[in-house]
């Protein structure tokens, strides 16, 4: 299999907090992690590609140091949403591609965090 | 804005009916990946097709895709009540770049 998990699957906060949400891939390596936001009845923005041992890279607009991530290691991202505000509220996920395929080779999704920040 | 357009934003149909929906972007690809999303759930992979290829099939599922306009259709046969969720057309240039989206329903 090909799975992805994220933790936690939903989490509620006051504003001004700051979140950390999980990727793991379960049963492969993955070098290379994406995150991206989806609001409600919209697509999904892709917020920045997450290389295992090296920076991220964030698209266009999208604040680095309110959106820190960390791949510490080929089964893990994180995505940490400092100072959390209610335009913050979203939903969140994570794909992961297989270490050693080709960077086009399939990605594979985690289920979602929904992010509620009050 | 990173984003293709897909059409028709929304879709309604009767079961057994056939679903087409389209999608456009942007830049050069390497291939064009289909997925389903339920509602508030993550993406499930439906098909890849490679910028060589033409069209390309998997079960009720048909896509082809179109290079020289920057598009791509999914076509679903026979739809089911179960085929009701959100599809999304990605386009593969290293990273996926999502078009809008088609809410698909299916009516029993």
């Amino acid at each position: 299999g090909a799975v992805v998990s994220q933790h936690p699957s939903w989490v509620i906060c006051k504003s001004g907090t700051s979140v950390k949400i999980e990727c793991r891939s379960l049963d492969f390596q993955a070098t290379t992690m994406f995150w991206y936001r989806q609001f409600p009845k919209q697509s999904l923005m892709l917020m920045a590609t997450s290389n295992e041992g090296s920076k991220a890279t964030y698209e266009q607009g999208v604040e680095k140091d309110k959106f820190l991530i960390n791949h510490a290691s080929l089964t893990l991202s994180t995505l940490t949403v400092t100072s959390a505000h209610p335009e913050d509220s979203s939903f969140y996920i994570c794909s992961a591609r297989h270490t050693g395929t080709g960077v086009y080779n399939e990605q594979f999704f985690g289920p979602g965090t929904r992010l509620t920040v009050l | 804005s990173q984003q293709g357009e897909e059409d028709p934003q929304a879709l309604s149909i009767q079961e057994g009916e056939n679903a087409t929906m389209n999608c456009s972007y942007k830049t050069s690809i390497n291939n064009l990946q289909w997925y389903r999303q339920n509602s508030g759930r993550g993406l499930v992979h439906l098909i890849l097709i490679r910028s060589n290829e033409r069209e390309k099939h998997s079960g009720r599922l048909r896509v082809t895709l179109d290079t020289s306009k920057k598009s791509s259709s999914l076509l679903i046969t026979a739809s089911r009540a179960a085929d009701t969720a959100s599809y999304f057309c990605g386009s593969n240039t290293g990273k996926l770049i999502f078009g809008q989206g088609t809410t698909l329903q299916v009516k029993p």
